[in-house]
């Protein structure tokens, strides 16, 4: 069976820090993989897809990029986070974009 | 306007009633997501659908290519029922959730 791990479920961090949280996905093979945020109190917002190794889109502008350095695993990244990427960060799978999507269980992030 | 239109924003119900969520969209669509997202944060997926109908359980979910319309309902409600139901379409845009609240 598929499972999909991310971690870690909450990080505080200082404004100016560097940031990497991580998404792996087990069971499967070329999964389609999905960063998506929750800001509090706001719906939720995509924030990078991959069909592929080595290939991201981006959906909105922002401080923090995405990486895909083998089949199953993605990286969101930021070399300096921001007071305003505080949120609630969610690592999502499917085996197409027209399939189930599988989230892990979040990342809380706190900048301060 | 948002392209994806949840209502309503918040639903309170008696344990036992039918609820139905509602979602409008206004884009093109390959798919449509109902989403539940519990108060620890954890997101689990529902229903997947392009056209017609599906059941699990207690809920059916719904689509209306044509009125661009999909609706989401429970039936014999009960307090785990009690969530955020969020609406996406193609895995990308989404409602602002519907909060719900099943009262025994």
């Amino acid at each position: 069976s598929q499972t999909i791990h991310q971690w870690p479920a909450t990080l505080v961090q200082p404004v100016g820090s560097p940031l990497s949280l991580e998404c792996t996905v087990e069971g499967t093979s070329n999964p389609n993989l999905y960063w998506y945020r929750q800001a509090a109190g706001r719906g939720l917002q995509l924030l990078f897809y991959s069909v592929g190794i080595g290939q991201i889109s981006s959906e909105v502008p922002q401080n923090l990029s995405a990486s895909r350095p083998q089949d199953r695993q993605f990286i969101l990244s930021s070399k300096k986070l921001l007071l305003s990427d505080s949120g609630f960060y969610l690592c999502a799978w499917s085996r197409t974009g027209y399939e189930k999507l599988f989230f892990g269980s979040g990342t809380q992030l706190s900048v301060l | 306007k948002n392209e994806v239109e949840q209502s309503p924003q918040n639903l309170t119900a008696q344990e036992g009633e039918f609820i139905t969520i509602n979602c409008s969209y206004s884009v093109g669509i390959s798919a449509l997501h109902w989403l539940q997202q519990h108060p620890g944060g954890g997101i689990v997926s529902l229903f997947m659908l392009s056209s017609g109908k599906k059941k699990h359980g207690r809920l059916i979910a719904t689509i209306n290519i044509q009125e661009k319309h999909s609706s989401l309902h429970i039936t014999a409600s009960h307090p785990r029922d009690s969530a955020v139901y969020i609406c996406a379409v193609n895995d990308m845009r989404f409602g602002a959730g519907t909060r719900l609240t099943v009262k025994p």
